[in-house]
């Protein structure tokens, strides 16, 4: 069965200051992995997504992640945080075809922003 | 492109009451959508896998005769809570896919709250 850690509930940094949240999935094949961000009451946001191809990903708002499969992780990045970016974030596997391509989430990382 | 609507947003209902929610794929074709429950502070949780056409499948522990949907259309799926009870109350996001394989676009979720 698939599934996603992500192993800081809640993170700090101040404005201006760089990011990196982690996570790390268990899948049998080749995953596709998503992060969406979450802001209070709204809906999920794709911030970025890996299929196949460059393990570097560039995503909307400055957001980038890298895939190591060696490592079984797709870790999210920004080098430079404003207070927007405050919001729960999320990363997501799934697989290409049939059932496997229902999303499994991880149990997400609140993101607080110091200003 | 891929927007995905829901409504209401929000919705306050007596326990023992049904009620519905409507999620509609506005600009593009959903051959499969999906359900989510997610609780304050915590993860989406799927609930169930529509096909246009035909009978939603449910994940484990989810009751199909307490949540049911409907997926009419290639653009509306609806999911009727019935007989709810202060328990359901919850935020529920669906989501909507063009082809297996392809991502998922998200609705912006609604608020139920069952008294």
């Amino acid at each position: 069965a698939q599934s996603v850690t992500q192993p800081d509930i809640h993170i700090t940094v101040s404005e201006g200051a760089s990011l990196e949240l982690r996570c790390n999935y268990s899948y049998g094949a080749t995953p596709y992995l998503f992060w969406y961000v979450q802001s209070p009451g709204q809906g999920l946001q794709l911030l970025l997504k890996y299929f196949s191809g460059d393990t570097l990903v560039q995503g909307i708002k400055g957001f980038e992640a890298e895939f190591k499969r060696s490592q079984s992780s797709f870790n999210l990045r920004k080098p430079s945080v404003h207070w927007s970016d405050a919001a729960e974030y999320f990363c997501a596997v799934s697989g290409n075809t049939g059932t496997a391509s229902k999303l499994t989430f991880g149990t997400g990382t609140r993101l607080q922003v110091t200003l | 492109g891929a927007v995905v609507s829901q409504h209401p947003s929000w919705v306050i209902c007596k326990s023992g009451t049904s009620v519905k929610i409507e999620c509609r794929s506005l600009d593009f074709q959903a051959t499969t959508m999906f359900w989510y429950r997610q609780f304050p502070k915590q993860s989406l949780m799927l609930m169930a896998t529509s096909n246009e056409g035909s009978k939603a499948t449910y994940e484990q522990g989810v009751e199909k005769d307490k949540f049911l949907i409907n997926h009419a259309s290639l653009t509306l799926s609806t999911l009727t809570v019935t007989s709810a009870h202060p328990e359901d109350s919850s935020f529920y996001i669906c989501s909507a896919q063009r082809d297996r394989g392809y991502e998922q676009y998200f609705g912006p979720g609604t608020r139920l709250t069952v008294t």
